[in-house]
């Protein structure tokens, strides 16, 4: 069973900065299957990014995805206010699908 | 556009039962597995179970077998998840989510319905 760890657990960024945000997997991710979702407080998480890199239909591309292996990372290359939420990794590569802890990005 | 909406939640004592449904609109339901996943408050995504196309095939967590049982209407456009023998750890927002799959059987989730409450306490 694949566990991952999101790190870190809490980042404090202003508009317009970079966000970097990584998921770390106990065991190699087969075929790079990792997701990336967004959940603001009291809304249902949201597909960012699939297959570690493909953006979902919708998402603005200053969202990215890159990683292979046991390390990946979503990368918001300029924060705009509504991006302030918790993002979670999930991992379906192998059975049973697995999501990280979460990283929660706050405005500084 | 594509909705899922989900209902049947609320207050339940332990040991009790609850059966959540979701209607599905803007796309070809039949056509998709379909999967619960909840949060417990202030917590993580766990996936809790999903069912094929047809409704031949069924998934399950380790902690939920036995006790919950997942369902779908394709002509009703529904998904069921009936919890039985509930307990304090199930307390949870129950979201329907709609099944992305690899070859390999395995899945991400998109879109999300809103989720729906459910409290086990005496």
């Amino acid at each position: 069973e694949i566990v991952l760890t999101q790190s870190p657990g809490t980042l404090s960024l202003s508009p317009g900065e970079r966000a970097t945000l990584s998921c770390r997997a106990s065991q190699s991710v087969s075929s790079s299957y990792l997701a990336w979702y967004q959940q603001k407080p009291g809304q249902a998480p949201r597909l960012l990014i699939y297959g570690a890199s493909s953006r979902a239909t919708g998402i603005p591309d200053r969202f990215s995805g890159s990683g292979s292996g046991t390390d990946f990372t979503l990368t918001i290359s300029r924060l705009e206010p509504e991006d302030f939420a918790v993002y979670y990794c999930q991992q379906y590569g192998s059975s049973p699908v697995a999501f990280g802890q979460g990283t929660k990005l706050e405005i500084k | 556009e594509v909705q899922l909406v989900e209902s049947g939640g609320g207050l339940v004592q332990p040991g009790g039962s609850l059966r959540l449904s979701c209607a599905a609109s803007g796309f070809t339901f039949s056509s998709y597995w379909m999967s619960w996943v909840r949060q417990a408050p202030g917590k993580g995504l766990e996936w809790v179970a999903n069912i094929k196309q047809d409704g031949s095939e069924k998934y399950y967590v380790d902690s939920v077998k036995g006790r919950f049982t997942i369902s779908r209407d394709n002509a009703k456009n529904s998904l069921y998840l009936q919890m039985n023998s509930l307990r304090a750890e199930d307390t949870a927002v129950y979201y329907c989510a709609r099944d992305l799959m690899t070859g390999s059987g395995l899945n991400w989730f998109d879109p999300w319905g809103q989720g729906t409450l459910v409290t086990v306490s005496s």
